[in-house]
């Protein structure tokens, strides 16, 4: 079961230059969220897609934005990168809320994301 | 105040120890509680869910106290596979905000 595949594992970009992050969960999954995790702050949820259709901005939205292509594809994109979006970014899903009490999420493998 | 508090540690313990790592929440709302595990750039992956009433899997053990707003993780007869970064997680089932805590590492030795 691949469960949730995150595109790319590594990038580098010069400060300015955009790129898209790609997820793609195979768990017939209603939910879908981005996250970034940066040293002593923890996980933090950028956007998320309650279900096919629609998104809404978590905690720290500034500098991206996202789209929901169907129910197994949630993409992030980077407009204009700047060094403070170096971090490692996470994909994850889960079923709607209220039917995911005890199943939580199931996250992809991260992708390694520095801007210089 | 975050919303969800965790000691960073290091936890160092010996094989076969018990160890207990406590999360504080401060949003009395919150209703779901998660422990996840993560280990050295990977991947956060569910441990287990917190209920009210306490659950256990195997050597885990997961309490809830809402008058004081922790939630606690026990972990008996610690192996060195349990080496990890543990981490809490709070929220309001319905909406789709769960807060993580920064994470409590735990170091098993031989």
């Amino acid at each position: 079961n691949a469960g949730v595949t995150q595109t790319p594992k590594f990038q580098v970009l010069k400060t300015g230059q955009s790129m898209t992050l790609q997820c793609a969960q195979d768990m017939n999954h209603n939910s879908m969220y981005w996250y970034r995790q940066d040293p002593g702050m923890g996980l933090r949820l950028i956007y998320y897609s309650a279900s096919e259709g629609t998104t809404d901005k978590g905690e720290v939205p500034n500098g991206y934005n996202v789209s929901r292509l169907n129910k197994r594809e949630f993409s992030l994109r980077l407009e204009s990168a700047a060094p403070s979006q170096t971090s490692v970014y996470f994909c994850a899903s889960s079923e709607s809320p209220t039917e995911s009490r005890g199943r939580g999420y199931t996250f992809g493998s991260g992708t390694r994301l520095t801007v210089v | 105040r975050k919303e969800v508090e965790q000691d960073p540690g290091p936890f160092n313990v010996p094989e076969g120890a018990t160890v207990a790592f406590n999360c504080t929440y401060s949003n009395s709302a919150s209703q779901s509680f998660f422990w996840y595990r993560q280990d050295c750039r990977k991947e956060p992956k569910l441990l287990m869910s917190v209920y009210s009433s306490g659950n256990e899997d195997g050597r885990f053990t997961a309490q809830l106290n809402r008058a004081s707003q922790y939630i606690s993780l026990l972990i008996r007869d610690s192996k060195l596979s349990d080496s990890a970064t543990y981490l809490c997680v709070g929220g309001n089932s319905g909406t789709y905000k769960y807060i993580f805590g920064t994470g409590t590492r735990l170091k098993v030795l031989a």
